[in-house]
């Protein structure tokens, strides 16, 4: 119940195209959901985050969407650029006790130029 | 945006030896602090979480001797890594949650230290 689950586990993308990363979850407890950015060798950098009142939240070209009735959410790279080759992990945050974060597997996007 | 730094950010040890990894928060107040560990191509793990003032909450698996964490502070908790040996060789990331009232959902990360133990 305290998983995260994320899919794909690796995606390859052309330049401009579109990366979704889907992650689902079971704890009706999580109520904070960040997506962070993670480039080899660097800590994971937060790239956005969502609540379950909103469905759908937007920052340049990274949007994410969010269904609460079926416990996923997801993460859409508009326009991807090489740049944006990188490891993008979503989480889901406890709402007790220290609020600790669970973590998907991670996703290991390519762009390809 | 809130900062986290750590250091140092690569550490070479010898077996047996201790070795303690500084985590800060730059501009802001963290009332908790976690500490993560990170295998080559893997998620993160959660090792323990600290809060200022009080001893750290280790997860479940991880060896608290071993893994020595100290909140001294509002702005540092360091992890010091005990007796080390060549299978505690890992990436070592800690994060920041602000104080209530001040961005307090976010974790920020620090950007992690690379130990490896001969």
């Amino acid at each position: 119940q305290q998983q995260v689950k994320q899919s794909p586990q690796s995606l390859i993308v052309q330049k401009g195209g579109i990366s979704i990363i889907n992650c689902a979850y079971e704890n009706t407890a999580f109520d904070y959901f960040p997506w962070y950015q993670q480039f080899p060798g660097k800590g994971p950098a937060l790239l956005i985050a969502i609540r379950p009142d909103v469905s759908e939240k937007k920052e340049g070209r990274f949007t994410i969407s969010f269904n609460k009735s079926a416990k996923q959410f997801s993460l859409h790279i508009m326009d991807s650029q090489p740049g944006d080759s990188a490891t993008y992990f979503c989480a889901a945050q406890m709402n007790t006790g220290f609020q600790k974060l669970v973590f998907g597997t991670g996703t290991r996007l390519l762009v390809s130029p | 945006g809130a900062v986290v730094s750590q250091h140092p950010s690569r550490v070479i040890c010898k077996s047996g030896t201790s070795v303690k990894i500084e985590c800060r928060s730059l501009d802001f107040q963290a009332t908790t602090m976690f500490w993560y560990r990170q295998f080559p191509k893997k998620s993160l793990m959660l090792m323990a979480t600290s809060n200022e003032g009080s001893k750290a909450t280790y997860e479940q698996g991880v060896e608290k001797d071993k893994f020595l964490i100290n909140h001294a502070s509002l702005t540092l908790s360091t992890l010091t890594v005990t007796s080390a040996h060549p299978e505690d060789s890992s990436f070592y990331i800690c994060s920041a949650r602000g104080v209530p009232g001040v961005s307090t959902d976010t974790q920020y990360f620090g950007p992690g230290t690379r130990l490896t133990v001969l």
